[in-house]
């Protein structure tokens, strides 16, 4: 069974860029897989940021974006902010409508 | 505003069934497909099922399938997850989702225990 492989962990400086990424332990990840990513702070429901690899949800700031980088999909984050401390999970459509959501990666910004 | 108001968690036995109804407002529901995710608790997300914005495809997960039914009422706004068979392994928050933007919910409290 294929996993969708994150870092479990990244730190950034505050006002600092940081790329987080979303592998396959299997093959490479492509727009074909809609590559979707989520933020969820402590204690709360999940938000999508980005989806369809690129497309920022509604109120998500520009700050964020989504990309391709490789083999991987990539969430990048410019100009970090305290706030953007959170877990964030990618999340693969696998075809056959079958979702696999990654393990997560915990950014810390200090 | 896009609102999705999950209800139907709560304790139930091992080998019980629960339905979760899931409330939308502020989107044309019946143009979306619409999820369940669930999180047990201290762990990450996992995806449980999928219906199509009609309702004529759905898929599940692999540790759900031939147990939970996701089903979908449009002229009510409301999306479904019948659980049969409950196991102590499907304790957690379950909420439904639209993956491609709209939103999430905020969660229910799903516990399996004797």
């Amino acid at each position: 069974q294929t996993v969708v492989t994150q870092e479990p962990s990244f730190s950034v400086s505050p006002g600092g860029t940081v790329t987080l990424t979303c592998g396959l332990s299997s093959g490479s990840v492509s727009t074909n897989y809609y590559p979707s990513w989520c933020q969820q702070t402590p204690g709360q429901a999940p938000r999508t940021l980005i989806y369809n690899t690129n497309t920022r949800s509604s109120g998500v700031p520009d700050r964020f974006s989504g990309s391709i980088l490789g083999n991987k999909a990539a969430l990048t984050i410019t100009g970090a902010q305290a706030d953007d401390e959170s877990h964030y999970y990618c999340v693969l459509n696998m075809g056959s409508g079958i979702w696999v959501f990654g393990g997560g990666t915990q950014l810390t910004v200090l | 505003q896009v609102q999705l108001v999950e209800s139907g968690g709560g304790v139930v036995q091992p080998g019980g069934s629960l339905r979760l109804s899931c409330a939308a407002s502020g989107l044309s529901f019946s143009s979306n497909g619409m999820h369940w995710v669930r999180q047990a608790p201290g762990k990450g997300l996992e995806w449980v099922a999928f219906i199509r914005y009609d309702g004529s495809i759905k898929d599940y997960a692999d540790s759900v399938k031939g147990r939970f039914t996701i089903s979908r009422e449009n002229s009510k706004n409301t999306l479904y997850l019948q659980m049969n068979s409950l196991r102590v392994e499907d304790t957690a928050v379950y909420y439904c989702a639209n993956l491609l933007g709209a939103g999430w919910g905020q969660g229910t409290l799903v516990t399996v225990s004797s």
